[in-house]
């Protein structure tokens, strides 16, 4: 398996509500990421998690919330969005934490 | 600050014409990345650039990177309709806060490539 996947495709969601983001690989690799893409935007980086242990992006609000059961799952927890907050997430992952990303085909996220 | 800057942001190609995207960084990178992407989807890896003077070739597009300039460019030979997208290059940046976690990619604007019969 050489891919990142990740579920949902699209979410559309309220400010009061409470959704999750999921990134799955299996390629053994032991650095994940998450970015944020606005459009005709570069992504900006989110998080990143290597060996399971997170990596804070200092400027990232409190309602998004990452976390890493495992080597393989990396999961974005969402919380009282703001519409400013609709955007493309992307999931990447790369074999150590400074190797070349691979990234997810994405979810696209919309705050009503 | 690490900043990354592309150029041309956007550019209207002929088809079978040939054209050059530029990347400059601002400071230290031996490594550096080239990506595709296409409307509403997500990031396609072109190259891996490691070293200076590496150069990589893949169908129409060759990169090239130069450390000591700071500088790596993505040629494209006899652009065709399908090599319509939007092209980002990106550098490794500066460590992240956290101790011993490393490692997250800045990215340029990206150029707009659009190739026109």
């Amino acid at each position: 398996d050489t891919e990142v996947t990740q579920t949902p495709k699209h979410l559309v969601m309220g400010m009061t509500n409470k959704k999750s983001l999921k990134c799955e690989q299996h390629m053994g690799h032991r650095a994940m990421y998450w970015y944020k893409q606005k459009a005709k935007k570069p992504p900006e980086l989110m998080f990143v998690y290597s060996y399971e242990k997170l990596s804070i992006n200092e400027s990232v609000p409190s309602r998004f919330s990452p976390e890493c059961p495992n080597s393989s799952l990396l999961n974005l927890h969402l919380h009282a969005l703001q519409p400013e907050d609709s955007a493309l997430y992307l999931c990447a992952s790369s074999p150590t934490h400074d190797g070349e990303q691979y990234f997810g085909p994405g979810t696209r996220l919309t705050v009503t | 600050e690490l900043k990354v800057e592309q150029n041309p942001l956007f550019l209207s190609m002929q088809e079978g014409k040939n054209y050059t995207i530029y990347c400059n960084y601002s400071t230290t990178s031996d490594r550096l990345y080239w990506y595709r992407q296409d409307p509403g989807k997500s990031l396609e890896s072109l190259f891996v650039l490691l070293s200076n003077g590496a150069v990589k070739q893949e169908g129409r597009l060759m990169a090239s990177l130069d450390t000591k300039a700071r500088l790596s460019t993505l040629h494209i030979t006899a652009a065709v309709h399908d090599l319509s997208a939007t092209y980002f290059c990106a550098v490794d940046g500066p460590y992240l806060t956290v101790e011993g976690s490393q490692g997250n990619l800045i990215f340029g604007k990206g150029t707009k490539l659009s190739v026109k019969p």
